[in-house]
């Protein structure tokens, strides 16, 4: 079973507005949640990633916030730009399993000038 | 720069062929990945490698084995491919708490 959900499937920001994107995870042993951008033609790269012992992670224009006692976190795109029109990945995984990521279906994400 | 490369980045290949799918790292990562990537599914891990000639099974196993006869290599075989494993492949490697991505290899069984 889908052991992390994500919404929405797709967002459309205007640009210079807020782009967020939850998930949802089932597993309380996970202990890495890392975000993946993926654009047209490539594969994923890693955006941003965040352990359960802390709340919240800022890099640049993205920040992942992280509620672990609802098993929920999500990626806020501070600014959005038309650069950042991609599909973004949620993922998580346990680190003592070797990093094989479990991740959410994804969320393709449209910035209007 | 960490470097995941997939050989073949189109393939077209019949029904209840043989394929190989290669996947090379040059950082000598000690796990190594093969995902596949469907639109509305995400990304779906099918086996996953932590060492020379080790390998474990992922989601979706069924239709797929893996070689690794040497670290820098992974390879995905469909021993006999069939039309529901068109998609795209993607090979991924580990270094410390971060997995890199080579750029994917699209497969269509006609």
């Amino acid at each position: 079973q889908q052991q992390v959900k994500q919404s929405p499937q797709s967002l459309i920001v205007q640009k210079g507005g807020i782009s967020i994107i939850n998930c949802a995870y089932e597993n309380t042993a996970f202990d890495y949640f890392p975000w993946y951008q993926q654009f047209p033609g490539k594969g994923p790269a890693l955006l941003i990633a965040i352990r359960p012992d802390v709340s919240e992670k800022k890099e640049g224009r993205f920040t992942i916030s992280f509620n672990k006692s609802a098993k929920q976190f999500s990626l806020h795109i501070m600014d959005s730009q038309p650069g950042d029109s991609a599909t973004y990945f949620c993922a998580a995984t346990l680190s003592n399993s070797g990093y094989a990521l479990n991740f959410g279906k994804g969320t393709s994400l449209l910035v209007t000038p | 720069d960490v470097k995941v490369t997939q050989s073949s980045r189109y393939l077209v290949k019949r029904t209840g062929e043989k394929v190989f799918l290669e996947c090379v790292q040059d950082m000598d990562h000690e796990n190594m990945f093969w995902y596949r990537q469907d639109p509305g599914l995400g990304l779906r891990l099918i086996y996953f490698s932590y060492d020379v000639k080790m390998k474990e099974k992922g989601d979706i196993p069924e239709g797929y084995s893996v070689s690794r006869e040497k670290k820098e290599r992974f390879s995905l075989i469909l021993e006999s491919a069939s039309t529901n494993q068109t998609s795209m492949y993607l090979c991924a490697s580990r270094l410390v708490d971060t997995i890199y991505f080579g750029e994917g290899s699209w497969l269509t069984v006609v």
